[in-house]
């Protein structure tokens, strides 16, 4: 069974901070992994994808992968009252013809002024 | 660009009767899937048609049928709904390659809130 585990949160942090949202899998075959975020409400978004080892960045957005230790993580910089979202971590694999993304429960952010 | 697009977005339903919804997405995806979402559940995965004619169970399918239409649609059936299908559908698509990695978003409807009463 392929599993994505997220701290369920609230994680509160003071506007202008860097929230760091953190995700780990267990299927070592995941090759893909995907930070959505999803207003109360609405649909999931997609705000990074990361494939390598190391960081990528975009905007206020840096996306971390470990994959020895099987850890992805999210940091947004200068956090906005706006970000205040759940942000859903999902990994997918390549293996059995179909690219069905595993989700974790997601981790409710909370931006404060 | 409609994306992709679910009918109904809301609707309540009585246990026992049945109730189809409807997907379609306008990007020439081959993948669609429907998930549902429960609070503190995430998104599980109901059902997936990887390509035009085929569908697959997913996580929690029982209860549920799917069609895929033609490479545009994807429907879900309720045949007889009971109150533990109440819950939010998404219906998602996405592109699908065969071993290049930076595929496999998935877009997102705008979902379908049902309640069984």
């Amino acid at each position: 069974q392929k599993e994505v585990e997220q701290n369920s949160g609230p994680l509160s942090v003071p506007e202008g901070a860097i929230a760091s949202l953190n995700c780990t899998y267990s299927d070592r075959g995941s090759q893909s992994f995907f930070w959505y975020r999803q207003y109360s409400g609405k649909s999931p978004e997609l705000i990074m994808s990361i494939y390598s080892n190391g960081d990528k960045e975009d905007g206020r957005f840096t996306a971390q992968l470990n994959k020895a230790s099987q850890y992805v993580s999210l940091l947004i910089r200068d956090s906005q009252p706006s970000d205040s979202a759940t942000y859903l971590c999902a990994a997918r694999g390549v293996s059995g013809g179909s690219y069905i993304p595993t989700f974790g429960r997601g981790t409710s952010l909370i931006v404060h002024p | 660009n409609a994306g992709v697009t679910q009918t109904p977005k809301f609707q309540v339903l009585k246990t026992g009767q049945s109730m189809t919804l409807q997907c379609a997405q306008d990007m020439n995806h081959n993948s669609m899937y429907w998930y549902r979402q429960d609070p503190g559940m995430g998104l599980r995965l109901i059902y997936y048609s990887a390509s035009e004619g085929t569908t697959d169970k997913g996580e929690v399918p029982n209860g549920y049928n799917v069609s895929r239409l033609n490479k545009r649609e994807f429907s879900l059936r309720l045949e007889s709904a009971a109150p533990s299908q109440t819950s939010v559908y998404f219906c998602a698509s996405s592109s699908r390659t065969g071993t290049v990695l930076n595929t496999g978003e998935l877009f997102f409807g705008e979902g379908s809130r049902l309640t069984v009463l």
